[in-house]
């Protein structure tokens, strides 16, 4: 079993419609969740971490955390054509050297 | 800020030629990563470094080779090229330890093709 699993899908939806994302992960020592969003034929970049449970919000981006279950989301408001792309989890214990343990990534469009 | 740099962008090597891949940041970040990535298998790490002089293997480290002579600067060696070796490469960097989020940032990677 991996340390961490995403659904690489593609996930195909219309413009304005809201789009939810999710991982599952096994180790429960992990306390940084983080999402990025990769363009194609460009690298990651971070969209959002959060620390051990909870919310947080950043615009039309929610990221929620479930130690519980350990499952983490991301959601997506209004989603726009411009929010195609793939999106990346991953997540961190601590030290570790900030080695980041990666899901493979799920591929969104957003058709207008 | 230029953050992450990587060169080349794009290379095609025959098989058993060397190369090194450049990677450069400008944000005195201490830890620095070079992964790489194929359709379907997402980001696979090869090596890192915590600091000049210290490197350690990832995941995949063989066929490669890195050095960290300065803060800025982490390159990484391909020697004798393998079509295996076909992929999209990363560089990445981090802050230090001491409270911050282990984000990690990016450079524009480098698509290599060993034929």
């Amino acid at each position: 079993q991996k340390e961490v699993e995403q659904d690489p899908g593609p996930l195909s939806v219309p413009e304005g419609a809201i789009v939810s994302l999710n991982c599952t992960y096994s180790n429960s020592a992990f306390q940084y969740f983080m999402w990025y969003r990769q363009y194609s034929r460009k690298g990651p970049e971070l969209l959002m971490y959060t620390y051990s449970s909870g919310n947080k919000e950043d615009g039309r981006f929610t990221a929620q955390v479930d130690k519980s279950s350990k499952y983490i989301s991301l959601f997506i408001r209004d989603s726009q054509p411009s929010d195609s792309a793939t999106y990346l989890c991953a997540m961190s214990a601590a030290g570790n050297n900030r080695k980041l343990i990666w899901g493979l990534g799920t591929s969104l469009a957003v058709n207008p | 800020n230029a953050g992450v740099t990587q060169t080349p962008k794009f290379r095609i090597l025959k098989i058993g030629q060397s190369m090194t891949l450049q990677c450069t940041q400008d944000m005195n970040h201490n830890y620095m990563y070079w992964y790489r990535q194929d359709p379907g298998m997402g980001l696979k790490l090869i090596y890192y470094s915590v600091g000049a002089g210290i490197t350690d293997k990832g995941e995949v480290p063989n066929g490669y080779n890195v050095s960290r002579s300065t803060t800025e600067d982490f390159p990484l060696r391909l020697e004798l090229a393998a079509p295996s070796q076909t992929s999209v490469y990363f560089c990445a960097s981090s802050y230090p330890n001491g409270g911050t989020p282990p984000a990690q940032y990016f450079g524009p990677g480098t698509r290599l093709t060993v034929l």
